[in-house]
């Protein structure tokens, strides 16, 4: 079965440091990769998605992310964070028609 | 449009009771999930469904029942809770095909706690 890692459990940053959070996943085939954002008290939403083309792919609120086949890696960046950016981050995987989560980050920001 | 709806909020059960947890969507999706997120694990898909009448086992399916009648609904069963099955359980949905395929729509969560 496919399984998801997030390797950082919990951050810290400053408002306007630079985010990566990282994730990896272990099967090689054909992958939808994800990563969702669970602001505090709110639903889970969907921040950006890859299913082909371009990897590296734009979503909302700045946030991007790269798909590296080689490394079975689909980390996720952020240029310069915001406070309203603290909440916790998932990244996962389809794949025959099953979605598989990572642990989750979550990332606090500090004004 | 109300999206995805789940009741109840919260639940306090005594092991062995059964109850049913509801879902529904007003999308017209065709695919939909139940996931359990318990801390440092993430979210587990406990099962899921391409359509009506189509149901299949996720990662973590035992103690857990499901039926899709209708495109809208998809309750969870739980046939005698368990202290393990204490979590907060989320519904899910999407189309399974098309330019949105695959981007999920969640509910707002039960959070179940098993004496």
């Amino acid at each position: 079965a496919q399984s998801v890692s997030q390797h950082n459990h919990h951050v810290i940053l400053s408002e306007a440091a630079s985010l990566e959070l990282g994730c990896n996943y272990s099967y090689g085939g054909t992958v939808n990769l994800f990563w969702y954002v669970q602001y505090p008290g709110q639903h889970l939403q969907l921040l950006l998605k890859y299913f082909s083309g371009d990897p590296l792919v734009k979503g909302i609120k700045g946030f991007e992310a790269e798909f590296i086949k080689s490394k079975f890696s689909f980390n996720l960046r952020k240029p310069s964070v915001q406070w309203s950016d603290t909440a916790e981050y998932f990244c996962a995987v389809y794949n025959f028609n099953k979605f598989y989560f990572g642990s989750g980050t979550k990332l606090n920001v500090k004004p | 449009n109300a999206g995805v709806t789940q009741t109840p909020k919260f639940q306090v059960l005594k092991t062995g009771q059964s109850m049913t947890l509801q879902c529904a969507q007003d999308m017209n999706h065709e695919y939909m999930s139940w996931y359990r997120q318990d801390p440092g694990m993430g979210l587990r898909l406990i099962h899921y469904s391409v359509g009506a009448g189509i149901t299949d086992q996720g990662e973590v399916p035992n103690g857990y029942n499901v039926s899709r009648s209708t495109t809208e609904d998809f309750p969870l069963r739980l046939l005698s809770a368990a202290p393990s099955q204490t979590s907060v359980y989320f519904c899910a949905s999407s189309y399974s095909s098309g330019e949105s395929a695959r981007t999920q729509y969640f509910g707002p969560g039960t959070r179940l706690l098993v004496l």
